[in-house]
């Protein structure tokens, strides 16, 4: 079925581990983001990428690294996960920057 | 700095006790404003775009407008299946800049 995916559905880890969260669409839309929703701050941008080999940098990016070899596929990796990275990661497209964006079903991802 | 107020923060309504959701936003200048719908455990659903004051687009019993400073998201006579949390997102102007949040208003509706 077409759309956008997340793998992971749940993760637990301990600190200091190093974590890949995958996500991966089928719409063949040129930008891709991550985003962290924590209680009392909303949906953060954390880093996003507007075709493969391109990323850049949104609101929260320490401690975080993307890369994007492939259109479809943008993994998130938490070097050494720390528990402030507990936390709900969402994965999003869009044809644009200026286009709607569509969300993943979303991972959560627990740090011990 | 672009910034997008919510309120309130949480809302609890009877059924068909009809309300507004507020999205306050200050940006440079506006070049889209997002409604999205957000379930417990569940990605954000997009719901409407608005691009200029004036504006509105109807979804059912969903009514989102626009100002040069607010949006409001309408909700007429809620079902209980409306409970969700609605998220608010604005893109400002200037560059290529991705999408701001706002905290979202969890909306509750009571049978």
């Amino acid at each position: 079925d077409a759309g956008i995916t997340q793998s992971p559905r749940y993760k637990i880890t301990e600190t200091g581990r190093q974590v890949t969260l995958m996500c991966h669409q089928t719409w063949s839309h040129s930008y891709m983001f991550w985003y962290r929703q924590d209680l009392g701050h909303g949906l953060r941008l954390i880093y996003y990428s507007a075709a493969a080999d391109i990323t850049d940098k949104g609101e929260v990016p320490d401690g975080y690294v993307v890369s994007r070899s492939k259109t479809e596929n943008f993994p998130l990796t938490l070097e050494s996960a720390t528990r402030s990275q507990t936390s709900v990661y969402f994965c999003a497209s869009s044809e644009s920057i200026l286009r709607t964006q569509y969300f993943g079903p979303g991972t959560r991802l627990l740090v011990l | 700095e672009d910034q997008v107020t919510q309120s309130p923060e949480a809302l609890r309504l009877q059924e068909g006790e009809s309300s507004s959701l507020n999205c306050s936003y200050t940006v440079s200048g506006l070049r889209g404003l997002f409604w999205y719908r957000q379930d417990p455990g569940k990605g954000p659903e997009f719901l409407f775009t608005l691009y200029s004051a004036g504006e509105e687009k109807e979804k059912e019993r969903l009514k989102a407008t626009l100002t040069k400073k607010e949006s409001f998201l309408h909700i007429t006579a809620p079902k209980p299946e409306d409970s969700a949390t609605y998220l608010c997102a604005v893109q400002a102007d200037s560059g290529n800049t991705p999408l701001v949040f706002g905290k979202g208003t969890r909306l509750s509706v009571i049978a």
